[in-house]
């Protein structure tokens, strides 16, 4: 069956280091994964694309990488602040290349 | 500014009654969308439209309906029929033709009373 895993644990981090967040997915073939930030009630709000041709893209602290061999993608965010606590949400297109399947998202808090 | 706006930000209903969530969008945008979100699960898609006047069912359909009259618009129904009702509404837009980033709303909560 078709999944996408997120790390549903809440990942805690220091102020100033690395998150770095997981995305996994079984039984896709995505030609693109996307990844947004969802507050508590709020909605998302869209952060980076990535296409299955890059290995990476960059965006001011936010990087993600994506490796279709290994079905898998890292976002990280680089010098983390308390202000970059929220849900990450990864989405990847499925059955079709406008719709797209959301991940449970993973927590992340940083620590002052 | 552009946006999209979701009314009203708490829905309460009564059993055996149909509810409609509003959808409004002013990006200009072609494809809109409806999703679902309970604690423990990831957004999963109701409806989408890919142009006015169409629309597909997604993931889980069965006890919604939705119209698509106008391009800015895109109101969600939540009938009877669905036994349960109760979770976060997300309405989406983006360009269309895929590979695009979706813009969302603020969300509706639905209740049972």
């Amino acid at each position: 069956s078709q999944k996408i895993e997120q790390n549903s644990e809440a990942l805690n981090i220091q102020e100033g280091k690395t998150a770095t967040l997981t995305c996994n997915y079984t039984n896709y073939s995505p030609a693109y994964l996307q990844w947004y930030r969802q507050d508590p009630g709020r909605g998302p709000v869209f952060l980076l694309l990535i296409r299955e041709n890059e290995k990476e893209k960059r965006k001011e602290r936010l990087k993600v990488t994506f490796d279709t061999t290994l079905k898998q993608s890292l976002f990280h965010i680089t010098a983390s602040q308390p202000a970059d606590s929220a849900t990450y949400l990864c989405a990847l297109n499925s059955g079709g290349y406008q719709k797209v399947t959301f991940g449970i998202g993973t927590k992340l808090q940083v620590i002052p | 500014d552009g946006g999209i706006t979701q009314s009203p930000k708490y829905l309460f209903r009564k059993e055996g009654q149909n509810v409609t969530l509003s959808c409004e969008q002013n990006l200009n945008h072609d494809a809109m969308y409806w999703y679902r979100q309970d604690p423990g699960q990831g957004l999963r898609l109701i409806y989408y439209s890919q142009i006015v006047n169409d629309f597909q069912k997604g993931d889980i359909a069965e006890g919604y309906s939705v119209s698509r009259e106008k391009k800015e618009s895109f109101p969600l129904t939540v009938t009877s029929a669905q036994k349960n009702p109760t979770a976060f509404y997300l309405c989406a837009s983006s360009i269309a033709g895929g590979n695009q980033p979706q813009h969302f709303g603020d969300g509706t909560r639905l209740s049972i009373l």
